[in-house]
């Protein structure tokens, strides 16, 4: 268990929709990153916050936002959804914003777009 | 910006056979580096990092790692391939600077043993 939950674990919507994946860090853990995964695009990097503050963007749609709050919990929200928006989102979080610091992933939530 | 690259989608060993899984990274400057693991409908987790104090990196469950400069490789290793291992495996690398890094992962590859 790597003390990252993700939250729902499976999501199925239509297009034009819009979603909020939500995922709690690990106990501690300042910086949390958001992935896409899928089998065409591999495991893409979205965004990365730290201690409320968004630190390092990757490519990351403009249909697509984050935040991290207070509580340190952040939240994904993703709109006007598209069929290749189908994919596995991972949240991950870390202790610091060092480069040699590992990531601790959640088991993702699997978004369904029909 | 840093990439890596990971030779073959998949590979297949037997049981009791080494495994070779490879990485080759682009970097201008002493690169993170780091192999994680993926077991089916589960997160990533880390089986070992390049910390710059030795070229050898030994990880978790048996798994080690070379770090070669002159062939900017970041090789995954293991003696002896057990059932349990079969799983997705990933390199990656970590670029930025103080205000916020990012880990960049490689396309993977998928390890089947064989029994």
């Amino acid at each position: 268990d790597s003390g990252v939950t993700q939250t729902p674990k499976h999501l199925i919507t239509a297009t034009g929709q819009r979603v909020t994946l939500r995922c709690s860090p690990r106990s501690g853990d300042l910086s949390v990153y958001w992935y896409q995964q899928s089998l065409d695009q591999g495991l893409q990097f979205l965004i990365q916050y730290y201690n409320g503050e968004e630190r390092a963007k990757g490519n990351i749609l403009e249909r697509f936002s984050a935040q991290q709050f207070p509580d340190l919990h952040s939240e994904l929200n993703l709109s006007s959804l598209e069929l290749g928006d189908s994919a596995l989102y991972f949240c991950a979080s870390s202790a610091s914003t060092t480069g040699n610091s590992p990531l601790h992933f959640g088991n993702g939530t699997r978004l369904t777009v029909t | 910006a840093q990439s890596v690259t990971q030779l073959g989608s998949h590979v297949s060993v037997s049981e009791g056979a080494l495994v070779l899984l490879r990485c080759n990274y682009s970097s201008s400057v002493p690169p993170y580096l780091f192999w994680y693991v993926q077991y089916p409908n589960q997160g990533l987790q880390l089986l070992l990092k390049y910390t710059s104090a030795a070229t050898l990196v030994k990880g978790i469950n048996g798994f080690e790692a070379e770090f070669k400069k002159s062939e900017t490789s970041f090789h995954l290793t293991k003696p002896s391939a057990h059932m349990s291992d079969a799983a997705e495996y990933f390199c990656a690398v970590s670029e930025g600077n103080t205000g916020g890094f990012k880990t960049i992962f490689g396309a993977g590859t998928r390890l089947f043993v064989k029994a």
